[in-house]
């Protein structure tokens, strides 16, 4: 079955120590989001990949930073963890039809639970 | 500026039951209007769509929603409820004007389906 699938589902890291979420999909959509989701409140996003063109949402602190090699693949970096860093980080996707409308539903990955000591 | 509202926390509803999550939505021109359900520990699932065209909107599992122009809502209905149904819900609306596909969530439902 075409998913998105993300590794690993938990991570621990610990206080300013580097660490990298990926995220991978087999639905060959060229739209990949990283959202982030704490507690049960609703997933904020933090940036998106049309294709290779970075979109980065204005609030996204510095110390997030991603990447996308190719069309399957895509990275979340977290250059220094902080203890308000933990959370449920969600990769998404969706496909962008010619008309060049975000009319697609996106397809979600289970998530990776980061938690920072 | 573009906002979405679940003016519930929580949904009580006995198994069997009709079931209601409420949505309310705020854009400029025309809406594009989902819902999802998230499970403890899993990622979101879309449930349904409105993009134009019927008002009454079938999607997974049995639900439907109604989109009402007027009332500017999108509520999440299911004729009969289920325990297994007992989750987070999030209404989400993105913009027609839109050209990134961000989707603006609302700040979810629980929905807890009792036997």
């Amino acid at each position: 079955d075409a998913m998105v699938i993300q590794n690993p589902r938990y991570q621990v890291t610990q206080f300013g120590k580097p660490v990298t979420l990926s995220c991978s999909q087999t639905l060959n959509h060229n739209v990949m989001y990283w959202y982030q989701q704490k507690s049960s409140q609703a997933p904020k996003l933090l940036f998106h990949y049309y294709d290779k063109d970075f979109n980065n949402e204005a609030d996204t602190p510095d110390n997030f930073q991603s990447r996308r090699p190719n069309t399957s693949f895509c990275f979340l970096d977290i250059r220094s963890p902080g203890l308000g860093d933990a959370a449920m980080y969600l990769c998404a996707t969706a496909a962008r039809g010619s008309d060049r409308l975000f009319n697609y539903e996106q397809y979600f990955g289970p998530g990776t639970r980061l938690t920072v000591t | 500026a573009q906002s979405v509202a679940q003016p519930e926390d929580q949904v009580n509803v006995a198994e069997g039951n009709p079931l209601t999550v409420k949505c309310t939505y705020s854009v400029s021109g025309n809406p594009y209007l989902f819902w999802y359900v998230q499970y403890p520990n899993r990622g979101l699932q879309f449930l349904l769509k409105y993009i134009t065209g019927d008002n009454l909107v079938k999607g997974s599992y049995g639900f439907e929603a109604e989109f009402n122009k007027s009332q500017t809502s999108f509520h999440l209905k299911k004729p009969s409820a289920l325990v297994s149904d007992s989750a987070l819900y999030f209404c989400a609306v993105r913009g027609e004007s839109g050209n990134t596909g961000k989707l603006i969530f609302g700040q979810g439902t629980t929905l807890q389906v009792k036997p």
